[in-house]
């Protein structure tokens, strides 16, 4: 399966501690994307990491993609009552024909930060 | 995720009924996308559209319907559903991959209940 998995499946932190999420999946990857879901609604994107790339930084996000473990792992750092929701990855193997990409989503970890 | 909308948030039909769900991106996206998000499952990609053109339909049984008129506007025909469908659809929109643009924009999603 293309699919990413993400592990843990749910965890629970108090406001102000770093949250750190992994994924893992089984196939190449042309990039490997994190998308949040707060309950019920759409998915918004967070942040991407391509393949060639080790590291990534985005406000309090910062991603981390090791292509020979095939794993990446999303941390939150200083996290607030407003980032409890469900974080999923999605990989990205560029198998989509021309134009549109096909992404392959994990079950997601259910993220609860506690006031 | 306010570039992409749907219509009707919630809808409940019985298994004889026939219904459509309607997706809008106003984000001049060419690729769009239907995705089915049931419980504890990974999101599973039902249809892909570029351009208008079809170009994935992963097995999907054909009481699902799609329909893409043009760029902006998909549908998803519904009819002789079975309770198992309840979920959770969810729409997405992607600029031009080959453009180097990979990230994908969600809807807010319908909840379907199928009684």
């Amino acid at each position: 399966s293309q699919q990413g998995e993400e592990d843990p499946q749910a965890l629970s932190i108090q406001e102000g501690e770093n949250a750190t999420m992994n994924c893992s999946y089984k196939t190449s990857i042309n990039n490997l994307q994190w998308y949040r879901q707060n309950s019920g609604r759409g998915l918004v994107h967070l942040i991407l990491i391509r393949s060639n790339e080790r590291e990534k930084h985005s406000g309090r996000l910062r991603v981390t993609l090791d292509t020979s473990k095939k794993s990446s792992s999303l941390l939150i750092t200083a996290s607030r009552a407003a980032d409890t929701a469900s974080y999923f990855c999605a990989t990205d193997a560029g198998t989509g024909k021309t134009g549109a990409n096909n992404l392959f989503f994990g079950t997601g970890t259910r993220l609860t930060v506690i006031p | 995720e306010t570039g992409v909308t749907q219509t009707p948030r919630h809808l409940v039909m019985g298994m004889t009924n026939k219904k459509s769900l309607k997706c809008e991106q106003h984000l001049g996206h060419n690729a769009m996308y239907w995705y089915k998000q049931s419980a504890k499952k990974p999101l599973e990609l039902m249809f892909v559209y570029n351009f208008k053109e079809q170009t994935e339909n992963n097995s999907v049984p054909s009481r699902f319907s799609p329909e893409c008129p043009n760029s902006s506007h998909l549908f998803l025909h519904l009819h002789t559903l079975q309770p198992e469908d309840s979920a959770l659809y969810l729409c997405a929109s992607s600029q031009d991959w080959d453009r180097g643009s990979y990230e994908q924009y969600f809807g807010p999603g319908t909840r379907l209940t199928v009684t």
